[in-house]
């Protein structure tokens, strides 16, 4: 069965440097979507990128947030500057489109220090 | 996206039913009712989705009421391994928009021996 991969699944940076995590979604898939959870708390989405452009992003999806899909499979989450809060799993999901369901990877545990 | 209303935690014994109530009560009439589960810290897995009509899969069943305001999700035989938060979701589905999802705080489902 498809699946979307994301990858490290744990990352640890220090704060006030860049991480970048990555995502390969399902092929025929159109829609991609970041999303992440603070621990304890809701799944909160960040942004969704359709046809090479960003269609819908959060208040929480600021200038330190940017997410490029650089060749035709891999879609990134770029987070230039960490801060401590920051620190959360982040979820990359893609869907075919029209009703079809979202599907989500397992996810990157995202640690700054 | 219409507001939905859950349980907070819920439990059930292991092979029995598990029923998971939802309201929707301001759903609108384009609007889907979409079900997710969280297993520990995982990504989002789809459950099931409806717009009117009752629907089954291998997974679950969704039981809508006729004015749409409530749902039930149905898992048949409960095992251990359904023990998870489970979110109703309700959203516009089609061509147009990237229709992220709002995730609330869902129902903790807890399966015991």
């Amino acid at each position: 069965e498809p699946e979307v991969t994301q990858t490290p699944s744990h990352q640890v940076t220090q704060m006030g440097q860049e991480v970048i995590l990555r995502c390969v979604p399902i092929s025929n898939h159109l829609y991609f979507y970041w999303y992440r959870q603070i621990l304890g708390q809701k799944v909160e989405f960040l942004v969704s990128f359709y046809n090479n452009e960003i269609s819908e992003k959060s208040e929480i999806f600021d200038d330190q947030f940017s997410v490029e899909r650089p060749d035709g499979s891999n879609f990134t989450l770029k987070i230039r500057s960490t801060k401590l809060e920051d620190s959360a799993m982040y979820f990359c999901a893609s869907r075919q489109g029209g009703y079809a369901e979202a599907f989500f990877g397992q996810g990157t545990r995202l640690t700054v220090v | 996206d219409a507001k939905t209303t859950q349980p907070p935690s819920m439990d059930c014994a292991e092979g029995r039913a598990a029923n998971l109530p939802c309201n929707h009560s301001t759903i609108s009439g384009n609007e889907y009712v979409y079900w997710y589960r969280q297993i520990h810290s995982q990504g989002p897995q789809y459950i099931i989705h409806g717009l009117k009509n009752n629907e089954t899969n291998e997974m679950a069943s969704l039981i809508i009421t006729e004015d749409r305001k409530s749902s039930t999700l149905i898992l048949p035989h409960a095992t251990l391994r359904d023990t998870a938060v489970y979110y109703c979701i309700v959203r516009v589905a089609g061509i147009q928009g990237a229709q992220k999802l709002v995730f609330g705080q869902g129902t903790r489902l807890t399966i015991n021996p």
